[in-house]
């Protein structure tokens, strides 16, 4: 089983519309989690954390179930501008990240 | 600017041809590491490095050489690249006391 799994997708979602990814991840002694986005051949960058009580930034919200080992991204009212790959990443052990495959959004008129 | 460098952005070469890829930040972070990015494989880790003169292995190691002389640069060597080799390289760093990575521009490297 891989430490971080997704779907890669892609969710092809039309505007405005409300989209959700799920990432499980295996080692229950995992730390930290957090959402990247990755545009095409750019580098990741840090989209939000996920906290256990969960946390909102603008259209998007991000949980964390630590019993079921899942974390989510929820994104409201999607732009063409969020089109791009979200990569779930967990915190273990000597602040090692490990980076799920990432699951590509496509945002349509 | 805080920032991770990484030079050079693009390069072709040949098998066998020694290659060192540059990385360098400018936010004092302890932790520095290298990534390669393939497809359906998502981003795995190379080497990373706690501090200068602490190197320890990632998940595919193999093939690769690191060293952290100094705390803002971290290159990566290819002592004797081979096809396999071709990827997306991106170099990171963080602060050890808060995992948000930050990452250089990515390498994009061919090996013919």
């Amino acid at each position: 089983r891989k430490e971080v799994e997704q779907d890669p997708g892609p969710f092809n979602v039309p505007e405005g519309a409300t989209v959700a990814f799920n990432c499980t991840y295996s080692n229950s002694a995992s730390q930290s989690f957090f959402w990247y986005r990755q545009d095409c051949r750019k580098e990741p960058k840090l989209l939000m954390s996920v906290y256990s009580s969960g946390n909102e930034d603008g259209r998007f919200t991000a949980q964390l179930n630590r019993a079921s080992q899942y974390i989510s991204l929820l994104i409201r009212d999607s732009k063409l501008s969020d089109s791009a790959t979200y990569l779930c990443v967990v915190t273990g052990t000597a602040s090692k990240l490990t980076f799920g495959t990432g699951t590509r959004l496509q945002v349509t008129l | 600017e805080a920032q991770v460098t990484q030079n050079p952005r693009y390069l072709i070469t040949v098998t066998g041809k020694k290659l060192t890829v540059t990385c360098s930040q400018n936010m004092n972070h302890e932790y520095m590491s290298w990534y390669r990015q393939d497809p359906g494989l998502g981003l795995r880790q190379i080497y990373y490095s706690m501090n200068v003169e602490v190197t320890d292995k990632g998940d595919v190691p193999e093939g690769y050489k690191v060293s952290r002389k100094e705390k803002r640069n971290f290159p990566l060597i290819l002592e004797s690249p081979s096809p396999n080799q071709t990827s997306l390289y991106f170099c990171a760093s963080h602060r050890l006391s808060y995992n948000e990575q930050f990452f250089g521009p990515g390498t994009r490297l061919t090996v013919l």
